[in-house]
């Protein structure tokens, strides 16, 4: 089976563009979540999509959103960047049951804004 | 006091060696556990998942619930350089939610 991917995986913005990212999930998985990685926050979880619907959403603000497709693939975008949005954007998928489901990561999309 | 708390490190073992990396939290009603690797500039990857009290082996790695006590520990075993990375404890909190909350990581070093 292949695995989780994301597009771009680099990308380079300035402050006050917006940008959208890419997650494929693995083939069978409906859940998608996103999460934001930088050095001084670790790992922080900024929502979670399954059957097309926002199930969980993390505590980020609304210049972050996403959806999900009918085929599971996931866009996550932020608006009216900040320097401070630059880290690692992580997608995970997951079969998407309610007992804590394994979640498996992609690359992840580098996004530093300048 | 933070939800999922790890040692960051670095723990610092030799080749052979057995290293054990440590997870506490906070919600007695935490439901499922999981360990993942990552390395420097990669993603996390899954390691093991862990339900309930007691010992998960897979391979030269062993899992370690004490849901009384509130901790996760992963075992490695004959420790390689390979396993060199930082360990991720993620812990499902309770209230219906299934999203992990991980914890900030473990910094391993394995020398030869």
């Amino acid at each position: 089976k292949a695995g989780v991917t994301q597009t771009p995986r680099y990308l380079i913005k300035t402050r006050g563009q917006q940008v959208t990212l890419s997650c494929s999930p693995i083939s069978g998985h409906r859940s998608v979540s996103w999460y934001q990685q930088t050095p001084g926050q670790g790992l922080q979880f900024l929502f979670e999509y399954f059957s097309e619907t926002q199930r969980n959403k993390g505590n980020f603000p609304g210049r972050f959103s996403g959806r999900q497709f009918s085929n599971s693939r996931s866009e996550m975008n932020v608006s009216t960047l900040e320097l401070g949005d630059s880290a690692l954007y992580l997608c995970a998928s997951s079969l998407g049951g309610n007992l804590g489901n394994e979640q498996f990561f992609g690359p992840g999309t580098r996004l530093t804004v300048l | 006091q933070k939800e999922v708390e790890q040692n960051s490190g670095p723990l610092s073992v030799p080749e052979g060696a057995i290293a054990s990396l440590n997870c506490t939290y906070s919600d007695r009603g935490s439901q499922s556990f999981f360990w993942y690797r990552q390395y420097s500039g990669k993603s996390p990857e899954l390691i093991m998942s862990i339900y309930s009290n007691g010992d998960k082996e897979d391979g030269r790695f062993t899992a370690q619930l004490n849901k009384a006590s509130q901790y996760v520990s992963l075992l490695i075993r004959d420790s390689q350089p390979s396993d060199s990375a930082t360990y991720l404890c993620a812990v499902n909190r309770k209230g219906g939610s299934y999203i992990p909350t991980f914890g900030r990581g473990t910094s391993l070093i394995v020398h030869p």
